[in-house]
């Protein structure tokens, strides 16, 4: 059965302290891997896509990396408004439908 | 920025009542998407549209319904509100982007989403 968990739930930086988010799939073949940001009461916002393993992609204080098994949201001297939820999907090759939803790394950046 | 809209944001209303969610896109995109989701969690598909005169039901056992007589146009309809039925509603749509010499891919683009409460 196509998977994606997330870790940790919930994660606490100091302002300007760099982390990692997790984020694990399992899926028969893989079409691609999204990020997302959700802020509260709001629809997610796209990142990034990443398609293949060894791929990377960036965006201001964001760094996302795809393995075979597993994809990390870098966050780089993270900022408060860098607070938010954050989610992680999947899309398996055999789906052309649909996408699979993690549960989300909430993020909270304290000044 | 996707230009997808969703009216109404908030909507408190009491049982029984016959209720649509809009949901408008105007990129001209073929699929578009409903999701649920309760606070902390995650979002829950129920219900797709590959085009005009196309519906599916998603993972989600739903009693909503859905129709899409225009591209842009997607509207969830519930009829007959329950408390059960309060969450956070989000509409999507998706363009197919490709690489070359590689099979397409989809990024969904996500509306704010309505906020419904079923008194």
């Amino acid at each position: 059965e196509d998977q994606v968990t997330q870790s940790p739930e919930a994660l606490r930086l100091q302002e300007g302290e760099s982390s990692s988010l997790n984020c694990s799939y399992t899926v028969s073949g893989l079409r691609g891997l999204f990020w997302y940001r959700q802020d509260p009461g709001k629809g997610p916002e796209f990142l990034f896509t990443l398609y293949s393993a060894g791929e990377e992609k960036e965006k201001e204080r964001l760094k996302a990396t795809l393995t075979k098994k597993e994809s990390f949201l870098h966050i780089t001297a993270p900022k408060p408004e860098d607070s938010a939820t954050y989610l992680c999907a999947v899309q398996a090759l055999t789906s052309y439908d649909k996408v699979i939803f993690g549960p989300g790394t909430s993020l909270s950046v304290i000044p | 920025e996707a230009d997808i809209y969703q009216t109404p944001r908030y909507l408190v209303i009491g049982t029984g009542k016959k209720i649509t969610l809009e949901c408008s896109q105007t990129m001209g995109h073929d699929k578009m998407y409903w999701y649920q989701q309760d606070p902390g969690m995650e979002l829950h598909l129920i219900h797709y549209s590959y085009g005009v005169n196309s519906t599916e039901k998603g993972d989600l056992s739903s009693e909503s319904t859905v129709s899409r007589i225009r591209t842009e146009h997607f509207p969830l309809t519930l009829e007959s509100a329950r408390p059960s039925h309060t969450s956070q509603y989000l509409c999507a749509s998706s363009v197919l982007g490709g690489r070359s010499g590689g099979p397409p891919k989809e990024t969904q683009y996500f509306g704010p989403g309505t906020r419904l409460l079923v008194l």
